[in-house]
């Protein structure tokens, strides 16, 4: 069955990186589009951005355009959020998620992982 | 603001049949298939209806879904105190080439 295993949150100073993982398998990882979402404390789930199966086809949400970099490594059915320049409204978890083969919401979404930015 | 228009709140007791709304434009239900997800309290979401009205394997009968122009309803019949949880809609906006989503619906089993 689908399993999507998120790692890498953690606690950051505002200004500071950090890079999530999401490991990936029970599916043909290579040709499936994947996201990242986020919830903040109480809030909704807001889509941060989203990744071809080819990795060639990217976006990304206005909010963490130019900071955030969505990336894959298919050898290890992997996915990977490398997020910059964090700022205290990053505080959020972190879900990894699989697509359906054309573009639209997901299928599965991982565990999550919780990024804490906070001087 | 989400893009997607859900009311935040609703609540039936158990055994009732609730609805809960959501409402879009041309460019995202008008044109694209819609999810509905669940979300437990401290959980991640979980896919609940997918293509409008399709249940996933082990989604119980109890929960439908219809889609009608620019919205969707999401209905549950004989409401368990364990369908106390979030609720979103969720689809393909053709404007913003992303995936929107409501701001969710908590649902209170009385």
């Amino acid at each position: 069955q689908v399993l999507l295993v998120e790692s890498g949150g953690g606690l950051v100073k505002p200004g500071g990186s950090l890079r999530l993982s999401c490991a990936a398998s029970g599916f043909s990882f290579g040709d499936s589009y994947m996201s990242w979402f986020r919830q903040a404390p109480g809030e909704g789930l807001e889509w941060i951005s989203y990744i071809g199966g080819t990795s060639s086809h990217t976006n990304y949400a206005d909010s963490v355009r130019g900071r955030f970099t969505i990336s894959r490594d298919i050898a290890k059915s992997s996915l990977y959020l490398q997020m910059n320049s964090l700022r205290a409204e990053d505080t959020a978890v972190y879900y990894c998620t699989k697509d359906p083969p054309l573009q639209g919401p997901p299928d599965f979404w991982g565990q999550g992982t919780l990024v804490t930015v906070s001087s | 603001q989400s893009v997607l228009t859900q009311p935040p709140s609703a609540s039936g007791t158990p055994g009732q049949r609730v609805t809960i709304s959501c409402s879009g434009s041309r460019s995202n239900i008008g044109s694209n298939t819609v999810n509905w997800y669940q979300q437990l309290p401290g959980t991640a979401p979980k896919l609940l209806i997918y293509n409008d009205n399709q249940r996933p394997s082990g989604v119980p009968d109890r929960f439908s879904a219809s889609k009608s122009d620019t919205s969707t309803s999401l209905a549950i019949s004989g409401l368990q105190s364990e369908d106390e949880a979030t609720y979103y809609c969720a689809t393909w906006d053709d404007s913003l080439n992303g995936p929107v989503f409501g701001g969710g619906t908590k649902l209170t089993v009385l």
